[in-house]
């Protein structure tokens, strides 16, 4: 069973438009969602990261929506650059983030110049 | 601050062997937790440790097993290896604290099954 859902499987954006990647989860007992960029060879890093009693968060470029009623979040990346180019993994916690990590699929994403 | 590393970076065994893969976790951090990362698809969680005690486990047969040691170092022994073990071994470190708890990943351990 999986519990969290993630597309699109890819993406294509033009630079300096904007990449927008989905989720949803099935399990109400997740508080925590956090969003991790991977690179080729690379362990994933944290991107940003939002709990459920807030409906948006920003940090520069990258935003997140969550809707808890419609159990979905999502990944906004404005203004999108060639860097950006990785792979995106949504995932879900409970106990804020101090329980085993449930991934998304992930999303690889292309920044054409 | 090195981060969370790991060792190996590559390993190649063969089907039936036993592997052990380290991880020493972040400066400051107590909790390991084990993912493994099939080719094109997300992290999958193993289990976790803390205060040198298995605190959760996801869903792997029994031949993964682990310890946690003093210094909060972690291994990942995996026993009679199998074709499909085949993967990308993640470890990430965390703090207890108050929420929201952050987990470091470390660059993996590339292991391959023949």
């Amino acid at each position: 069973q999986q519990q969290v859902k993630q597309s699109p499987q890819s993406l294509i954006v033009q630079k300096g438009g904007i990449s927008i990647i989905n989720c949803a989860y099935e399990n109400t007992a997740f508080d925590y969602f956090p969003w991790y960029q991977q690179f080729p060879g690379k362990g994933p890093a944290l991107l940003i990261a939002i709990r459920p009693d807030v409906s948006e968060k920003k940090e520069g470029r990258f935003t997140i929506s969550f809707n808890k009623s419609a159990k979905q979040f999502s990944l906004h990346i404005m203004d999108s650059q060639p860097g950006d180019s990785a792979t995106y993994f949504c995932a879900a916690s409970r106990g804020g983030g101090a329980d085993g990590l449930t991934f998304g699929k992930g999303t690889h994403l292309i920044i054409q110049p | 601050d090195a981060g969370v590393t790991q060792s190996p970076t590559h390993l190649i065994k063969t089907r039936g062997q036993q592997v052990t893969l380290r991880c020493s976790p972040k400066s400051g951090h107590d909790t390991v937790s084990w993912y493994q990362q099939a080719l094109g698809q997300g992290p999958q969680f193993i289990f976790q440790y803390y205060e040198e005690e298995e605190r959760q486990r996801g869903n792997f047969p029994d031949r993964f097993s682990g310890h946690q040691f003093p210094n909060y170092s972690s291994e990942l022994n995996v026993n009679a290896l199998l074709l499909g073990d085949s993967a990308l071994y993640l470890c990430a470190s965390s703090s207890t604290g108050s929420p929201p708890v952050v987990q470091y990943f470390g660059p993996g351990t590339r292991l391959t099954v023949t």
